[in-house]
């Protein structure tokens, strides 16, 4: 149950364009349909961004958008904002009855 | 509006047990797909169990056999069972409420804190 691979951290000034890359395997990310990502700030419980690899749900930002190429799969923020600042997590099916995040990386909206 | 709220938390020794609850509000636990999510302090997310619709249940490697996801369709109310705790079980503990097949978490309660110390 080896976590999926993300950066420590990114950065990026306000209204630039960020992806933050979410690397895992055949038998995760690449074999399944169903990558989501949160949002966490400090001492807050996550908050669902993107589900289904590409789905937003109601009152997230288009500015938040999502793709999945072979074992990688990456979410991008554009038009940065300060609020954007926090960590965030991918998560995956890994197959038998598995299920793994990733190690999260923080952005920093410089 | 969907609600979550877990508690039970506290402070435990080494091998001790502790059930965690999350009482569920705006939402039918036993019609949804409920897992257990737990964050050690600092550091990432960690999936920990989940209960299908048929009650199926699931369990992490580092659980298995030490954890018990349940619930109760008359209180409407997710138990997770912990058993053999280990300091590294330390964390805040996360009840949500997820998608179909567990592919994603729509819904999280506001976490509530193990310590397992001596």
């Amino acid at each position: 149950q080896s976590a999926l691979t993300q950066p420590r951290s990114v950065s990026g000034s306000p209204g630039q364009s960020v992806t933050i890359s979410c690397t895992g395997t055949s038998s995760d990310v690449g074999g399944y349909n169903s990558v989501s990502w949160y949002q966490q700030f400090p001492g807050k419980a996550p908050k669902l961004m993107i589900y289904d690899v590409t789905k937003r749900p109601s009152g997230v930002p288009d500015r938040f958008s999502a793709s999945k190429s072979g074992n990688t799969a990456s979410l991008t923020i554009s038009g940065l904002q300060a609020e954007d600042e926090a960590d965030y997590y991918c998560y995956s099916y890994a197959g038998s009855y598995i299920w793994v995040f990733g190690g999260g990386t923080k952005l920093t909206v410089l | 509006e969907v609600q979550l709220v877990e508690s039970g938390g506290g402070l435990i020794q080494p091998a001790g047990s502790l059930r965690l609850s999350c009482a569920a509000s705006g939402f039918t636990v036993s019609s949804n797909f409920m897992s257990w999510v737990r964050q050690a302090p600092g550091k990432g997310l960690q999936w920990v169990s989940v209960i299908y619709i048929d009650g199926r249940t699931y369990y992490a490697d580092s659980v298995k056999g030490r954890f018990t996801i349940s619930r109760d369709m008359s209180k409407n109310t997710l138990f997770l069972q912990m058993d053999f705790l280990r300091a590294e079980d330390t964390a805040v503990y996360y009840c949500v409420k997820a998608g179909p097949w567990n592919h994603y978490f729509d819904y999280w309660g506001q976490g509530t804190l193990l310590t397992v110390s001596s």
